[in-house]
């Protein structure tokens, strides 16, 4: 099976709100996490990393939290607006990269 | 200029044929991957490359080869397409320091019929 993967397939969101997206991984010698946002016809585009060593690491108006002990990796975004619209990924590395099969993010206005 | 280009976008074939995705890149990068990805399953690896002497299998390399005729190119080819291999096809490049994302081209649309 995966050992990256998303809770939820879909999220829907009012337009100013924040948004939380989840993420499960499985391999706990998992050094490396990054999380991509791909918008419709296009390739993923890198968002934030964050390295296992860290818990939190903040951007502009996204934070990614890393729960090790759980396993657990989510992505906060903050006032959603409608070009937040998209399918979001995360990835984790031991060797490559394996990725999770993506939350489709949907913003209402 | 993107940085990483993939050509064709889009391509529709017929069962049994030779296709060849072709992927370039400006980075200057030494590492290429290819990925496909499906419904539901997220991005699943079929080969990568460290440099034009280094090639290495993914998880899905079965029904594919691949050629790194340069640093900045990276072809993938299906000998014998099935239908089956329909997806979309991205290839990916990144640095080689220990912390490096990896960026994406636009994709191929690959049909087969």
């Amino acid at each position: 099976g995966e050992s990256v993967g998303l809770h939820l397939p879909t999220l829907s969101v009012q337009e100013g709100d924040n948004s939380i997206i989840n993420c499960a991984y499985s391999n706990s010698a998992s050094d490396y996490f990054i999380w991509y946002k791909q918008e419709s016809g296009k390739g993923p585009q890198f968002i934030i990393d964050i390295r296992s060593n860290m818990d939190k690491r903040q951007g502009q108006r996204v934070t990614v939290l890393l729960n090790k002990t759980v396993k657990h990796l989510s992505l906060q975004i903050a006032a959603t607006q409608p070009g937040d619209s998209a399918v979001y990924f995360c990835a984790e590395r031991v060797s490559e990269l394996s990725f999770g099969a993506g939350t489709t993010v949907t913003v209402r206005a | 200029d993107a940085d990483v280009t993939q050509t064709p976008r889009n391509r529709i074939t017929k069962t049994g044929k030779r296709i060849m995705l072709e992927c370039s890149q400006t980075k200057g990068h030494d590492r290429m991957y290819w990925y496909r990805q499906d419904p539901g399953l997220g991005l699943r690896l079929i080969y990568y490359s460290f440099d034009v002497k280094d090639i290495n299998k993914g998880e899905i390399s079965d029904g594919y080869s691949v050629s790194r005729q340069a640093q900045a190119k990276f072809s993938l080819s299906l000998e014998s397409a099935i239908p089956n291999q329909t997806a979309l096809y991205f290839c990916a490049t990144t640095g080689t320091g220990s912390y490096n994302d990896q960026f994406f081209g636009p994709g191929t649309r690959l049909t087969v019929l």
